[in-house]
């Protein structure tokens, strides 16, 4: 049972456009839910993340988005540059676990 | 960079043999977690360790032991590598589990069974 449904598997996105990944998930139990970033030959590193009470949360170009009633949740690259190019994780957190989605590969065109 | 070490990096071994991952961290974190990634199935956790001693298992367990006798470091164990453990595995810490600070991740290690 895949807990964390992400999607597009990959995603070719121009310089300068707006790069949009969604992640939905079944159990109301998680309660914090990040995004992770990976480049390759690398281990993920925390991106950003939100929690169910916050609708949306912004970092510079990074901007998660949050329906609780839809169970969605989704990350918007703005000003998408070439150095984004990496695969995005997103994940859910419940107890001591977090749980991943399978990963959305990003490639900015120059 | 978290303080995060795994080793071996980079491991090649045949079906049969037992094989052994190390973590080692030197940031005193009590949660240390074993997590494979697979093309097309993202990142899924085997064990994960929440004090000395003390480890529970995750989604894709078997086939794996951990164990855990010292703070700083935290052991996967394939007890007889299959060609399906072919993988990456990630070690990654927490300080007060998920519930506090998000986890940090290990640079990983590369496991081919042949």
């Amino acid at each position: 049972q895949q807990q964390v449904k992400q999607s597009p598997q990959s995603l070719i996105v121009q310089k300068g456009g707006i790069s949009i990944i969604n992640c939905a998930y079944e159990n109301t139990a998680f309660d914090y839910f990040p995004w992770y970033q990976q480049f390759p030959g690398k281990g993920p590193a925390l991106l950003i993340a939100i929690r169910p009470d916050v609708s949306e949360k912004k970092e510079g170009r990074f901007t998660i988005s949050f329906n609780k009633s839809a169970k969605q949740f989704s990350l918007h690259i703005m000003d998408s540059q070439p150095g984004d190019s990496a695969t995005y994780f997103c994940a859910a957190r419940r107890r001591d676990k977090i749980i991943f989605g399978k990963g959305t590969r990003l490639h900015i065109l120059p | 960079d978290a303080g995060i070490t795994q080793s071996p990096r980079h491991k090649v071994t045949e079906t049969g043999t037992p094989v052994t991952l190390r973590c080692h961290q030197t940031e005193n974190h009590r949660y240390m977690y074993w997590y494979r990634q697979d093309p097309g199935h993202g990142l899924r956790l085997i064990h994960y360790s929440y004090g000395v001693k003390d480890t529970d298992k995750g989604e894709v367990s078997d086939g794996y032991s951990v164990s855990r006798s010292k703070t700083e470091d935290f052991l996967l164990t394939l007890e007889s590598a299959t060609s399906s453990q072919t993988s990456v595995y990630f070690c990654a810490i927490s300080e007060s589990g998920v519930s506090g600070n998000t986890i940090y991740f290990g640079e990983g290690s590369w496991l081919t069974v042949v």
